[in-house]
């Protein structure tokens, strides 16, 4: 089966600019989650989704906002830019339960000049 | 929110050497992974384990839960095996990863 697909896999922004990037999950993977990872900070969870809503937030600021299409595909935006904000974005799915094991995507490496 | 320790932070191995990478938390747990992050990024799932033991070729794992610890084996080593080793554990409404070993594993 498919694993969790996610684009662009690079990309190169300036400050100010904004950027979405795309997490297609596994099928019947209705539960997608995204994470931060920067080396200073590790692995910080940004916020999840399930059925179209938005079931948990991390505690980044309000520049984050992601949304859940009812494929189960799920999109991230970051708006106005800052430098801090160049990672790596990984996405991951899970079936959808609170333990349910999750699958991560290659990730999308973000480069904010 | 829980904590999550992983020991050793760095680890550097001769190629066929075994060792053993480590997983504290402070909170019981509903779930516990262990995953490989390879040279481009991506996390590979190696073990869904919220508690005993599972073996996978020459990696195993366990999880006993009720102290709070989790241990990932590598067996006969190889250079394959370099990267670095997290384990998340999720609790109350989202997982929660440690800050990895990083594992160097010389020919």
């Amino acid at each position: 089966k498919a694993g969790v697909t996610q684009t662009p896999r690079y990309l190169i922004k300036t400050r100010g600019q904004q950027v979405t990037l795309s997490c297609s999950p596994i099928s019947g993977h209705r539960s997608v989650s995204w994470y931060q990872q920067t080396p200073g900070q590790g692995l910080q969870f940004l916020f999840e989704y399930f059925s179209e809503t938005q079931r948990n937030k991390g505690n980044f600021p309000g520049r984050f906002s992601g949304r859940q299409f009812s494929n189960s595909r799920s999109e991230m935006n970051v708006s106005t830019l800052e430098l801090g904000d160049s990672a790596l974005y990984l996405c991951a799915a899970s079936v959808g339960g609170n333990t349910g094991e999750l699958f991560f995507g290659e990730g999308s490496r973000l480069t904010v000049l | 929110g829980i904590q999550v320790e992983q020991s050793p932070p760095d680890l550097i191995l001769q190629e066929g050497a075994n060792s053993t990478l480590r997983c504290n938390f402070s909170d019981s747990v509903n779930n516990l992974q262990w995953f490989h992050q390879n040279p481009w990024g991506q996390l590979i799932n190696l073990f869904y384990i919220p508690s005993g033991t599972k073996q996978n070729g020459r990696l195993s794992a366990t999880t006993v839960a009720t102290e709070r610890y989790s241990l990932l084996y590598i067996s006969s080593s190889q250079t394959t095996d370099s990267g670095v080793y997290f384990c998340a554990v999720f609790t109350g409404n989202q997982f929660y990863f440690g800050t990895g070993t990083s594992l160097t594993v010389i020919p």
